[in-house]
C-alpha cells in the first residue's frame, strides 16, 4: 500500500521567505503531483513529475527517485502563496488512482 | 476554453437517500477522476474513468458508483446517505493522449459539498 507522508504540516513564514515543502513517498511512483488548495476548495495543479525538476515563476519542484522524495520550493514567498499544498503520487504501472498526502498548511505573513 | 463544471455546487441531503454528482471536463479531456474530501480523511481517490471504461477504484464501498458517457461527461451517484458521507466530493480532468497512461496534469473542479443530514 502506498502511503504520503508530507512534512511540515503547517508552516508560518514571513513574506520573502524561501519555503520548502516536504514529501516522501514508500513505493515506485509513475508520476507526483503538487497541488495548491485556497480556502473555499478550489484546488489548481502546480506541477506533474516523474523525474528532475520543474520550474514555474517563483515555484519549483524537485523528485529524487531513487529516494522516494519530493519537495516544491517557493522563493520570494507571498501572502498570496497562503494556501493549502498537497502532494499526490500514482503507483507505478498506473493500476491505482491518485495517494494524497495530508497537506501543508502554510501561512505567508506580510 | 471552459474549465471543468460540478453541478450541483451544493446538496443537503437526509440519511438513506441517494445522490447524483455531475461533472463536465474541460472539452477534448477524455480522463476523468473523482475524489472525497473530508476533513478528516483529507483527499482519497474514488474512480478514474477514461474513454467511458472504469479504469480504477478507489478504496469505497459498492454504493459509490460512476460512469463516462460518451461525450466525457461523467456522473458519480452514492446510495442510501450515510451521515459520514457528508464530503466535498472533487472531480478533475485530463488531456490523455494514446492510449491514456493516466500521467497528465490535472484540472479540478470546484467540487460539491453534499451534507447528510
Amino acid at each position: 500500500k502506498n502511503e504520503v507522508e508530507q512534512s511540515p504540516q503547517n508552516l508560518t513564514a514571513q513574506e520573502g521567505e524561501f519555503i520548502t515543502i516536504n514529501c516522501s513517498y514508500s513505493v515506485g511512483i509513475s508520476a507526483l503531483h503538487w497541488l495548491q488548495q485556497h480556502p473555499g476548495g478550489g484546488i489548481v495543479s502546480l506541477f506533474m513529475l516523474s523525474s528532475g525538476k520543474k520550474k514555474h515563476g517563483r515555484l519549483i519542484a524537485t523528485i529524487n527517485i531513487q529516494e522516494k522524495h519530493s519537495s516544491l520550493h517557493i522563493t520570494a514567498s507571498h501572502p498570496r502563496d497562503s494556501a493549502v499544498y498537497i502532494c499526490a503520487v500514482r503507483a507505478g504501472g498506473g493500476a491505482d488512482g491518485l495517494t494524497f498526502g495530508k497537506g501543508t498548511h502554510l501561512i505567508i505573513q506580510p | 476554453k471552459a474549465g471543468v463544471t460540478q453541478t450541483p455546487r451544493y446538496l443537503i441531503k437526509t440519511r438513506g437517500q441517494q445522490v447524483t454528482l455531475s461533472c463536465s471536463p474541460i472539452s477534448g479531456h477524455r480522463s476523468v477522476s473523482w475524489y472525497q474530501q473530508t476533513p478528516g480523511q483529507g483527499l482519497q481517490f474514488l474512480f478514474e474513468y477514461f474513454s467511458e471504461t472504469q479504469r480504477n477504484k478507489g478504496n469505497f464501498p459498492g454504493r459509490f458508483s460512476g460512469r463516462q458517457f460518451s461525450n466525457s461527461r461523467s456522473e458519480m451517484n452514492v446510495s442510501t446517505l450515510e451521515l459520514g458521507d457528508s464530503a466535498l466530493y472533487l472531480c478533475a480532468s485530463s488531456l490523455e493522449i494514446g492510449n491514456g497512461q493516466g500521467n497528465s496534469p490535472l484540472h479540478f473542479g470546484n467540487g460539491t459539498r453534499l451534507t447528510v443530514t
